[in-house]
């Protein structure tokens, strides 16, 4: 079964400051990798996702993510944070059951919280 | 255009109780899904289906029943709740294409208490 470790579970940061949210995922034959996130009282938003093709990935909102194969790690990263990007981000990896049906599998999250 | 509903937000049981957590999209997806997220454990996949009639179980199915009578809902029953219950649960649905290509649209969630 697939696995993801998200290693931060808080990262406190100034506004204007750059992020960077690790995600690690269990190896596996072909990995699908997504980024969620989740503002106060609402439900989980795509951010990003990587499929194939370019190892960097740009998302919503000025966030991009790079996809390391031999670090097994999809690190969710943005050069200038905002006020409005305090929320919880969810890393996820995609896995196929027996009956062919994607499912997702999520990290525990990281709590970003951006400081004036 | 509603996405996914889920209706209560909050409820309170007593251990016992016995409630079903609504779910309902107009997106005609055939794919839904129920997760609960608990502090420090992000969202666990509970029950999932694929279509009207056919469900499956995920992560963490004991103590939660569901069925799928219509495209359109998909209620998560709790036939005796524990504190253990005790979470956020999110209705998640998308067309059955393939995750890849479709993103799971979310409910804004049912906070539910069990004491």
């Amino acid at each position: 079964a697939q696995s993801v470790t998200q290693l931060d579970s808080q990262v406190p940061v100034f506004e204007e400051a750059p992020v960077e949210l690790r995600c690690n995922y269990s190896s596996s034959v072909s990995v699908y990798l997504f980024w969620y996130v989740q503002y106060p009282n609402q439900g989980l938003q795509l951010l990003l996702k990587y499929l194939s093709g370019s190892t960097l990935v740009k998302g919503i909102n000025g966030f991009e993510a790079e996809f390391n194969k031999s670090q097994t790690s999809f690190h969710l990263r943005k050069p200038s944070v905002h006020i409005s990007d305090t929320a919880e981000y969810f890393c996820a990896v995609s896995e196929t059951d027996y009956y062919n049906t994607d499912k997702l599998i999520f990290g525990t999250g990281t709590r970003l919280q951006v400081f004036p | 255009n509603a996405g996914v509903t889920q209706t209560p937000k909050f409820q309170v049981l007593k251990t016992g109780q016995s409630m079903t957590l609504q779910c309902a999209q107009d997106m005609n997806h055939e794919y839904m899904s129920w997760y609960r997220q608990d502090p420090g454990m992000g969202l666990r996949l509970i029950h999932y289906s694929v279509g009207a009639g056919i469900t499956d179980q995920g992560e963490v199915p004991n103590g939660y029943n569901v069925s799928r009578s219509t495209t359109e809902d998909f209620p998560l029953r709790l036939l005796s709740a524990a504190p253990s219950q005790t979470s956020v649960y999110f209705c998640a649905s998308r067309p059955q294409d393939s995750s890849y290509n479709s993103p799971l649209h979310f409910g804004n969630g049912t906070r539910l208490t069990v004491t």
